[in-house]
């Protein structure tokens, strides 16, 4: 059972356009939520990460929206680059007796056209 | 400062053969994880220490799947024996205090 679901599989954007990443979950012992980018032939990297008790976050180009009423949070990037052409992925984890474990979505493959 | 650090980055073997991987986590991180990673799919976590112990080893296959993590700091996943399914990258992350994972470059599998 997937955890947290993520859309769209893949994305092309124009360079300057705005790209928007979704993704929802069910449990809502959740209270991290981060995404993550990932380049080919390396390993995933924070990108930017937010907490249930703030509705937005924001650090440059990327914002995280977050919705706790609908279970969904989403991923901005503005002003898209080339250089953000890469995979991205949204997860989730709790704290507890599981503290740690992230659950990840299956992917946003980006294309930043020039 | 050193990320973290996998190898080998790639192996290949032929079905039913061992093989290991070597991970060493950021330095004074004690929470190192394992996690594989399908073409195409996200990270799924394999197993988790806390120093030495192995806190969340719920998702590992240990029919064939084995771990250590010997002194609390480098860690080695081994498989034996491999299946054509056990293609795959495994990754290892480590955190400190915080709820930062940080990735290494991953350690890429093709068995045949």
């Amino acid at each position: 059972q997937q955890q947290v679901k993520q859309s769209p599989q893949s994305l092309i954007v124009q360079k300057g356009g705005i790209s928007i990443i979704n993704c929802a979950y069910e449990n809502t012992a959740f209270d991290y939520f981060p995404w993550y980018q990932q380049f080919p032939g390396k390993g995933p990297a924070l990108l930017i990460a937010i907490r249930p008790d703030v509705s937005e976050k924001k650090e440059g180009r990327f914002t995280i929206s977050f919705n706790k009423s609908a279970k969904q949070f989403s991923l901005h990037i503005m002003d898209s680059q080339p250089g953000d052409s890469a995979t991205y992925f949204c997860a989730a984890s709790r704290r507890g007796s599981t503290l740690g474990r992230l659950y990840f979505g299956r992917g946003t493959q980006l294309t930043v056209w020039p | 400062e050193a990320g973290v650090v996998q190898s080998p980055r790639y192996k290949i073997i032929e079905k039913k053969q061992p093989v290991a991987f070597w991970c060493n986590p950021i330095s004074g991180h004690n929470t190192l994880y394992w996690y594989l990673q399908n073409l195409g799919q996200g990270p799924e976590l394999l197993i988790r220490y806390e120093n030495e112990e192995a806190v969340d080893d719920s998702q590992l296959p240990k029919d064939r799947f084995s771990a250590e993590r010997l002194k609390g700091v480098d860690s080695t996943l081994k498989i034996q024996p491999a299946e054509l399914g056990d293609s795959a990258v495994y990754l290892c992350a480590s955190s400190g205090s915080g709820e930062t994972q940080y990735f290494g470059p991953g350690t890429r599998l093709l068995v045949l």
